[in-house]
């Protein structure tokens, strides 16, 4: 069974769409994240919601909108996408936040020509 | 706010050497301190954690990171590479709150 699974994998997309990620965890951990991870590696947290409320919103162009329907799924929605949000997304979950180990999913891999 | 430094950007090392990974944090108290590896085209998986006892801690694959409050260290390392080990490697550290990674450190394997 795994453990945090997002879909799509992979999303090509043009300049200016609109799209979302889905991220959905059974681990039954209450706090959930979205990292970006850029071309050098670079992971940078986004958001983070914890029991469905958002605790974590990082300096993040408006564009970015993340839905936590329940505690086990997080969504991304990104808003007339720019060429700059290509990056991998990845979603976590954890069962306490800033203590215990994090669980990613396989990443998102956005590609905006 | 919390840092933490990864000072090697690259690491290349023959299989069969040893390895050394640094990584150093900033936090008043004692932090959760993690390292976790990333293979090609995957998301991130835990290699080892310490949140308090004994300062030296056993991970999966054959990996020890120790932890030196004097220093704000917390290295990792491994005896003997093998060509698998090649990946990035991110240490980070949680504060109660949040958690905070490094830049990361890629790791070659020259056979």
């Amino acid at each position: 069974d795994t453990a945090v699974s997002q879909t799509p994998k992979y999303l090509v997309t043009q300049m200016g769409n609109d799209k979302s990620i889905k991220c959905e965890q059974n681990l039954g951990h209450d706090t959930m994240y979205w990292y970006k991870q850029d071309s050098k590696k670079f992971l940078k947290i986004m958001f983070s919601y914890n029991n469905k409320e958002l605790i974590i919103n990082e300096t993040v162009p408006n564009r970015f909108s993340p839905k936590s329907p329940d505690k086990a799924h997080l969504n991304l929605h990104i808003n007339s996408l720019e060429l700059g949000d290509s990056a991998v997304y990845f979603c976590a979950s954890t069962r306490t936040p800033g203590v215990g180990e994090q669980y990613f999913g396989p990443g998102t891999r956005l590609t905006v020509t | 706010a919390q840092s933490v430094t990864q000072p090697d950007i690259h690491i290349t090392v023959s299989e069969g050497a040893s390895l050394e990974l640094r990584c150093n944090y900033s936090y008043g108290a004692t932090p959760y301190l993690f390292w976790y590896v990333q293979s090609p085209g995957q998301g991130l998986q835990l290699l080892l954690k310490y949140f308090s006892g004994d300062t030296l801690v056993q991970g999966i694959k054959g990996f020890e990171a120790e932890f030196k409050r004097s220093q704000s260290s917390f290295n990792l390392r491994k005896p003997s590479v093998h060509w698998s080990d090649a990946a990035e490697y991110f240490c980070a550290v949680g504060d109660g709150n949040q958690f905070y990674f490094g830049t990361g450190t890629s790791l070659t394997v020259i056979p």
